[in-house]
């Protein structure tokens, strides 16, 4: 079945650590999108790639950044997590005909000890 | 991107039809809206979308009345499996656009045997 993959489902990393998440989708889907949810709270928006082409949202971080190296895979790059991004961060990807029908991997849970 | 309200909270029985309303008082003419469906520690899925009238898929229904300022998702029959969070997302969905999901609070619903 035609899907979105994130891999680790759960990552631990220490203060200031670098971390990277990872998604993949097998849908040819152009455009892919990086959400962070926290605890009780709606998913937010951090950034997203219309093909090689990154938009990034106004109030994300700098110590956020993402990589897109092919169509299929979408890398996230926390470069020194504090203990406030911990959080689960959702993937999600969507043609841009219809950008509003999204589709969400199952996240990964950040830890930061 | 028009704000959206939707209730917090609401509890229902199984067998019961669920309809949840929202209120997007400032759409735009070329806004659209969507609704997704989030379970526990799963990304959100997309349930169903329109622009007005009433449009029906086969997992629910979405009612549009004529001066948009509002929309109701309609579940018929619920059982407990449909115990989740759902968002109402209100953006323009034209061809060319990214869209951009900005999630308001989401409405909890809680479905009792």
């Amino acid at each position: 079945d035609a899907m979105v993959i994130q891999n680790p489902r759960y990552q631990v990393t220490q203060f200031g650590k670098p971390v990277t998440l990872s998604c993949s989708q097998t849908l040819n889907h152009n455009v892919m999108y990086w959400y962070q949810q926290k605890s009780s709270q709606a998913p937010k928006l951090l950034f997203h790639y219309y093909d090689k082409d990154f938009n990034n949202e106004a109030d994300t971080p700098d110590n956020f950044q993402s990589r897109r190296p092919n169509t299929s895979f979408c890398f996230l790059d926390i470069r020194s997590p504090g203990l406030g991004d911990a959080a689960m961060y959702l993937c999600a990807t969507s043609n841009l005909g219809s950008s509003y029908e999204q589709y969400f991997g199952p996240g990964t849970r950040l830890t930061v000890t | 991107l028009a704000k959206t309200t939707q209730p917090i909270s609401m509890d229902s029985y199984e067998g019961q039809e669920v309809n949840i309303t929202c209120s997007h008082n400032n759409i735009a003419t070329n806004d659209y809206i969507t609704w997704y469906q989030q379970f526990p520690s799963q990304g959100p899925r997309f349930i169903i979308q329109g622009y007005k009238t009433k449009v029906t898929n086969e997992v629910a229904s979405l009612f549009i009345p004529a001066d948009r300022k509002s929309s109701t998702l309609s579940l018929p029959r619920v059982s407990l499996s449909d115990t989740a969070v759902y968002y109402c997302l209100v953006g323009e969905a034209r061809s060319g656009n990214t869209g951009k999901l900005i999630f308001g609070q989401g409405t909890t619903l809680q479905v009792k045997p």
